[in-house]
This record gives structure tokens, sequence and C-alpha cells, in this order.
């Protein structure tokens, strides 16, 4: 089945540190994925997505994701982790087969900055 | 443009009874989708209109629900004979493009007592 998992529910790293957090995605051929970010009483925000090409994608908020076909993996990063970075981050791909944005997410990893 | 819009923001209700929820995409958007969200879970689909058909429906979305978007527009999804499991978050994204950025709502909470 195609699928997408986060083995990390939750992660906690200290102000200013970087970070990184894990995806793995399960599907036949090279799927599209993303990043999504959802912050307490918000809508999730698309932080970024990869289709094809490069394999290092930039996102917003200073954020970059990085997709291994070896590895099926397509982990988050950034460098430097600010407090409002806090929030729950969701990775997604597609249900099936050209399933455009319907998609499937990850269960989510819940990130909290120690000061 | 103020993005997705979804009312009400919260909604309790007793199990047995209905429920509706509205969903205002992004107005040149007409991609149209809702998810739901469960405690410590990711979202997963429900349904996705292009314009005003509904082109997709996932087994999550049983006889007691339906969903429309009669003018291509707004969006109401409808929950009958609600039960407790099906207290969730109920999110609704557009976009205006088959894989492009999905916008999201702030979501309807659910809770069925």
């Amino acid at each position: 089945a195609q699928s997408v998992t986060q083995p990390d529910i939750h992660i906690t790293v200290s102000e200013g540190a970087s970070l990184e957090l894990r995806c793995n995605y399960s599907y036949g051929a090279t799927p599209y994925l993303f990043w999504y970010v959802q912050s307490p009483g918000q809508g999730l925000q698309l932080l970024l997505k990869y289709f094809s090409g490069d394999t290092l994608v930039q996102g917003i908020k200073g954020f970059e994701a990085e997709f291994k076909r070896s590895q099926s993996s397509f982990n988050l990063r950034k460098p430097s982790v600010h407090w409002s970075d806090a929030a729950e981050y969701f990775c997604a791909g597609p249900r099936a087969n050209n399933a455009g944005n319907m998609l499937t997410f990850g269960g989510g990893t819940r990130l909290m900055v120690k000061p | 443009d103020t993005g997705v819009s979804q009312n009400p923001r919260h909604k309790i209700t007793k199990r047995g009874q209905n429920v509706t929820f509205r969903c205002d995409p992004i107005s040149e958007h007409n991609r149209l989708y809702w998810y739901r969200q469960t405690l410590g879970q990711g979202p997963e689909f429900l349904t996705y209109f292009q314009n005003e058909a509904q082109l997709e429906k996932s087994r999550l979305l049983s006889d007691r629900f339906s969903a429309e978007r009669p003018k291509g527009s707004f969006s109401t999804l409808e929950i009958q004979r609600t039960e407790q499991g099906d207290s969730a978050m109920y999110l609704c994204a557009s976009s205006s493009d088959s894989r492009g950025k999905l916008f999201f709502g702030s979501g309807t909470q659910l809770s069925v007592l």
C-alpha cells in the first residue's frame, strides 16, 4: 500500500539547535511528497513539496527537505530552530497513483522547543 | 481574499443528531477537499470536488455522510445520526491545480456526546 510514516511522535530540541524530522515512504514509483505544519488552532500550512528534479528542496521558514530514493526517505531539516517552530509536522504523499491532492498523511511529529 | 473559511469552528451535538458544516474555499480555486483528523493522527482524506462534481469519496465516508458543492463554490458536509466515533476535526482545503499547494481552513471541531 502507498503510505508515508513518521517514526517519531515527539521531538524536543533546544532553541538554536538543528532539527531533523523523519519521513519514510512506501511507493512503487517515485512519489511526490509534501511537508505541512500545523500550529495549535490553525489549519495546516505547506512548508515545501517535492515533485521531481533536485532532491534537495527549499521551503518556507528556513526549512528544507531531502528526497533519498535509496532510503525511501524525505526528511525535514532546519539548521537553527526558533521557539515559534513548536508545532505538529506532517509528511504527506498521494493516496494512489495520479491521486493529485488526495493525500495520505503520516501520523505527525510534535516538535517542542526548549528555551 | 482571507483564505479557506470553515463554519462553525466548534460543534457539540448529542448522539443521533444531524450536523452540517460549511466550507468556503478561496474564490478562484476549483478544487475542494474534505479531510478528517482525530486526536494524535494525521488528516484522513474524505472526499474531493472539482467544481460542482464530486469525483472521489473514500471508504471513510459512510452512507451517513454526504457532501455537496452545488454551485462549485462553497461546500457542505452533513453527518446524519451522529455517533461518538464521528468526533473529530473536519478540515476543508482548496487548490487551483491537481498537485499544487493545498490551502487548509482551520477546521470544525465536532464533539458527539
